[in-house]
Protein backbone atom coordinates (compact mmCIF):
# COMPACT_ATOMS: atom_id res chain seq x y z
CA UNK A 1 0.00 0.00 0.00
CA UNK A 2 1.59 3.50 -0.99
CA UNK A 3 -0.15 6.22 0.89
CA UNK A 4 1.89 8.79 -1.18
CA UNK A 5 2.67 8.73 -4.50
CA UNK A 6 5.35 11.09 -5.94
CA UNK A 7 6.41 11.77 -9.99
CA UNK A 8 8.18 11.40 -11.70
CA UNK A 9 11.06 9.33 -10.24
CA UNK A 10 14.11 11.27 -11.60
CA UNK A 11 14.23 14.35 -13.35
CA UNK A 12 16.74 16.07 -15.19
CA UNK A 13 16.84 19.40 -15.83
CA UNK A 14 19.16 22.41 -17.63
CA UNK A 15 19.84 25.16 -15.37
CA UNK A 16 17.30 27.89 -15.33
CA UNK A 17 14.38 25.05 -16.10
CA UNK A 18 10.83 25.36 -14.41
CA UNK A 19 10.58 22.29 -12.63
CA UNK A 20 7.42 21.07 -11.20
CA UNK A 21 7.30 17.71 -8.51
CA UNK A 22 3.85 16.29 -8.01
CA UNK A 23 2.65 14.30 -5.17
CA UNK A 24 -0.73 12.29 -4.10
CA UNK A 25 -2.07 11.06 -1.07
CA UNK A 26 -4.71 8.82 -0.05
CA UNK A 27 -4.93 9.40 3.68
CA UNK A 28 -6.58 12.15 5.45
CA UNK A 29 -3.94 14.43 6.67
CA UNK A 30 -3.31 17.38 8.96
CA UNK A 31 -0.58 18.90 6.94
CA UNK A 32 2.01 17.95 4.22
CA UNK A 33 5.35 18.35 3.83
CA UNK A 34 8.03 18.78 1.47
CA UNK A 35 11.76 17.15 2.11
CA UNK A 36 14.82 17.91 0.75
CA UNK A 37 17.94 14.91 1.32
CA UNK A 38 20.97 15.82 -0.39
CA UNK A 39 23.64 12.60 -1.25
CA UNK A 40 24.86 11.07 1.63
CA UNK A 41 23.19 13.87 3.31
CA UNK A 42 20.26 14.10 6.51
CA UNK A 43 16.59 15.41 5.35
CA UNK A 44 15.93 18.27 5.63
CA UNK A 45 12.40 20.25 5.55
CA UNK A 46 11.71 22.36 3.07
CA UNK A 47 7.88 23.14 3.50
CA UNK A 48 4.96 22.33 5.70
CA UNK A 49 1.54 23.46 4.35
CA UNK A 50 -2.30 22.32 5.34
CA UNK A 51 -3.80 25.00 2.48
CA UNK A 52 -2.82 26.92 -0.39
CA UNK A 53 0.30 27.92 -1.16
CA UNK A 54 3.88 28.76 0.25
CA UNK A 55 6.84 30.46 -0.91
CA UNK A 56 10.59 30.40 0.13
CA UNK A 57 13.06 32.10 -2.46
CA UNK A 58 12.73 30.02 -5.76
CA UNK A 59 10.28 27.11 -4.20
CA UNK A 60 6.75 27.00 -4.11
CA UNK A 61 4.68 24.72 -2.91
CA UNK A 62 1.09 24.27 -3.13
CA UNK A 63 -1.88 21.94 -1.99
CA UNK A 64 -5.53 20.86 -3.10
CA UNK A 65 -6.86 19.31 -0.30
CA UNK A 66 -10.43 18.13 -2.14
CA UNK A 67 -8.04 17.00 -4.93
CA UNK A 68 -5.52 15.27 -2.77
CA UNK A 69 -2.68 16.52 -4.55
CA UNK A 70 0.32 19.06 -3.66
CA UNK A 71 3.43 20.10 -5.92
CA UNK A 72 6.75 21.50 -5.34
CA UNK A 73 7.94 24.01 -8.57
CA UNK A 74 11.86 25.45 -8.33
CA UNK A 75 12.05 28.17 -10.71
CA UNK A 76 15.27 29.30 -12.64
CA UNK A 77 16.78 25.88 -11.54
CA UNK A 78 20.49 25.74 -10.38
CA UNK A 79 22.87 22.68 -9.90
CA UNK A 80 22.61 23.45 -5.97
CA UNK A 81 18.67 21.87 -6.27
CA UNK A 82 20.17 18.39 -7.50
CA UNK A 83 19.39 16.09 -4.39
CA UNK A 84 16.12 14.05 -3.63
CA UNK A 85 12.47 15.50 -3.03
CA UNK A 86 10.70 13.66 -0.59
CA UNK A 87 6.32 14.60 0.02
CA UNK A 88 4.99 13.78 3.08
CA UNK A 89 1.96 13.96 4.83
CA UNK A 90 1.01 13.76 8.38
CA UNK A 91 -2.21 12.14 9.07
CA UNK A 92 -4.68 13.02 12.26
CA UNK A 93 -2.62 10.45 14.32
CA UNK A 94 0.37 12.58 14.24
CA UNK A 95 2.12 9.84 11.93
CA UNK A 96 4.03 10.67 9.14
CA UNK A 97 3.52 8.89 5.09
CA UNK A 98 6.82 8.78 3.00
CA UNK A 99 6.62 9.39 -1.13
CA UNK A 100 10.10 7.28 -2.12
CA UNK A 101 11.50 10.62 -3.65
CA UNK A 102 11.72 12.16 -6.77
CA UNK A 103 15.60 12.47 -7.88
CA UNK A 104 16.42 15.68 -9.34
CA UNK A 105 19.56 16.51 -11.51
CA UNK A 106 19.98 19.99 -12.64
CA UNK A 107 22.56 20.33 -15.38
CA UNK A 108 24.93 23.31 -15.77
CA UNK B 1 22.70 24.14 17.46
CA UNK B 2 19.37 23.11 17.75
CA UNK B 3 18.26 20.23 16.21
CA UNK B 4 18.51 16.24 16.28
CA UNK B 5 21.68 14.51 17.20
CA UNK B 6 22.13 11.01 16.33
CA UNK B 7 25.41 8.88 16.67
CA UNK B 8 26.99 7.17 15.21
CA UNK B 9 27.07 8.03 11.52
CA UNK B 10 28.59 4.73 10.31
CA UNK B 11 28.54 1.47 11.82
CA UNK B 12 29.08 -2.18 10.97
CA UNK B 13 28.34 -4.84 11.99
CA UNK B 14 28.75 -8.57 12.17
CA UNK B 15 25.76 -10.94 12.35
CA UNK B 16 24.37 -11.29 15.66
CA UNK B 17 26.59 -8.89 17.22
CA UNK B 18 23.94 -6.07 19.05
CA UNK B 19 24.54 -2.18 19.53
CA UNK B 20 22.46 0.73 20.19
CA UNK B 21 21.60 3.91 18.00
CA UNK B 22 21.13 7.10 20.00
CA UNK B 23 19.43 10.02 19.46
CA UNK B 24 18.61 13.26 21.34
CA UNK B 25 16.35 16.27 20.64
CA UNK B 26 16.51 20.07 21.78
CA UNK B 27 13.67 21.23 20.98
CA UNK B 28 11.55 19.73 23.80
CA UNK B 29 9.60 17.66 21.23
CA UNK B 30 6.66 15.28 22.42
CA UNK B 31 6.93 13.04 19.21
CA UNK B 32 9.96 10.78 17.88
CA UNK B 33 10.51 8.76 15.65
CA UNK B 34 13.04 5.81 14.39
CA UNK B 35 12.84 4.98 10.31
CA UNK B 36 14.69 3.28 7.76
CA UNK B 37 15.39 4.19 4.66
CA UNK B 38 16.05 1.68 2.02
CA UNK B 39 16.59 2.21 -2.16
CA UNK B 40 13.85 2.25 -3.67
CA UNK B 41 11.18 2.44 -0.86
CA UNK B 42 10.23 5.31 1.31
CA UNK B 43 11.32 5.99 4.47
CA UNK B 44 9.54 3.38 6.83
CA UNK B 45 8.73 3.93 10.35
CA UNK B 46 10.02 1.47 13.16
CA UNK B 47 9.04 2.71 16.54
CA UNK B 48 7.11 5.96 17.60
CA UNK B 49 6.99 7.84 20.85
CA UNK B 50 4.13 10.08 21.59
CA UNK B 51 5.72 10.76 24.71
CA UNK B 52 8.02 9.76 27.17
CA UNK B 53 7.45 6.63 28.80
CA UNK B 54 5.33 5.64 25.86
CA UNK B 55 6.26 3.66 22.72
CA UNK B 56 4.15 1.76 19.91
CA UNK B 57 5.29 0.00 16.79
CA UNK B 58 5.71 1.10 13.13
CA UNK B 59 5.27 -0.68 10.12
CA UNK B 60 8.87 -2.80 10.23
CA UNK B 61 9.50 -3.02 13.99
CA UNK B 62 10.85 -6.49 13.83
CA UNK B 63 14.41 -6.93 15.28
CA UNK B 64 14.65 -3.66 16.94
CA UNK B 65 13.64 -2.40 20.92
CA UNK B 66 13.26 1.34 21.47
CA UNK B 67 13.91 3.31 25.13
CA UNK B 68 12.18 6.49 25.23
CA UNK B 69 14.72 7.65 28.33
CA UNK B 70 13.16 11.19 28.91
CA UNK B 71 11.56 14.03 26.88
CA UNK B 72 15.25 14.63 25.17
CA UNK B 73 16.29 11.08 24.18
CA UNK B 74 15.15 7.85 22.10
CA UNK B 75 17.24 4.76 21.54
CA UNK B 76 16.94 2.13 19.09
CA UNK B 77 18.69 -1.37 20.01
CA UNK B 78 19.46 -3.98 17.22
CA UNK B 79 19.88 -6.77 19.86
CA UNK B 80 20.97 -9.73 17.35
CA UNK B 81 21.55 -7.85 14.02
CA UNK B 82 20.96 -9.55 10.25
CA UNK B 83 22.32 -8.52 6.86
CA UNK B 84 18.39 -7.45 6.68
CA UNK B 85 19.02 -4.93 8.74
CA UNK B 86 21.56 -3.34 6.44
CA UNK B 87 19.93 0.25 6.22
CA UNK B 88 20.49 3.84 6.92
CA UNK B 89 18.54 4.74 9.51
CA UNK B 90 17.14 8.50 10.99
CA UNK B 91 15.73 9.60 14.08
CA UNK B 92 13.27 12.27 13.79
CA UNK B 93 11.16 14.31 16.38
CA UNK B 94 8.34 16.32 15.68
CA UNK B 95 4.83 17.77 17.69
CA UNK B 96 1.65 18.80 16.24
CA UNK B 97 1.75 21.88 14.09
CA UNK B 98 5.45 21.86 13.40
CA UNK B 99 8.01 20.50 10.73
CA UNK B 100 9.93 16.98 11.56
CA UNK B 101 13.46 17.50 12.00
CA UNK B 102 15.53 14.64 10.98
CA UNK B 103 19.07 13.73 12.58
CA UNK B 104 22.17 13.48 10.03
CA UNK B 105 21.19 9.33 9.71
CA UNK B 106 23.25 6.54 10.59
CA UNK B 107 24.71 4.40 7.97
CA UNK B 108 24.54 0.53 8.89
CA UNK B 109 25.91 -2.20 7.00
CA UNK B 110 25.80 -5.96 9.01
CA UNK B 111 28.00 -8.61 7.47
Amino acid sequence: KNEVEQSPQNLTAQEGEFITINCSYSVGISALHWLQQHPGGGIVSLFMLSSGKKKHGRLIATINIQEKHSSLHITASHPRDSAVYICAVRDTGNQFYFGTGTSLTVIP
Amino acid sequence: NAGVTQTPKFQVLKTGQSMTLQCAQDMNHNSMYWYRQDPGMGLRLIYYSASEGTTDKGEVPNGYNVSRLNKREFSLRLESAAPSQTSVYFCASSWWGLSAFFGQGTRLTVV
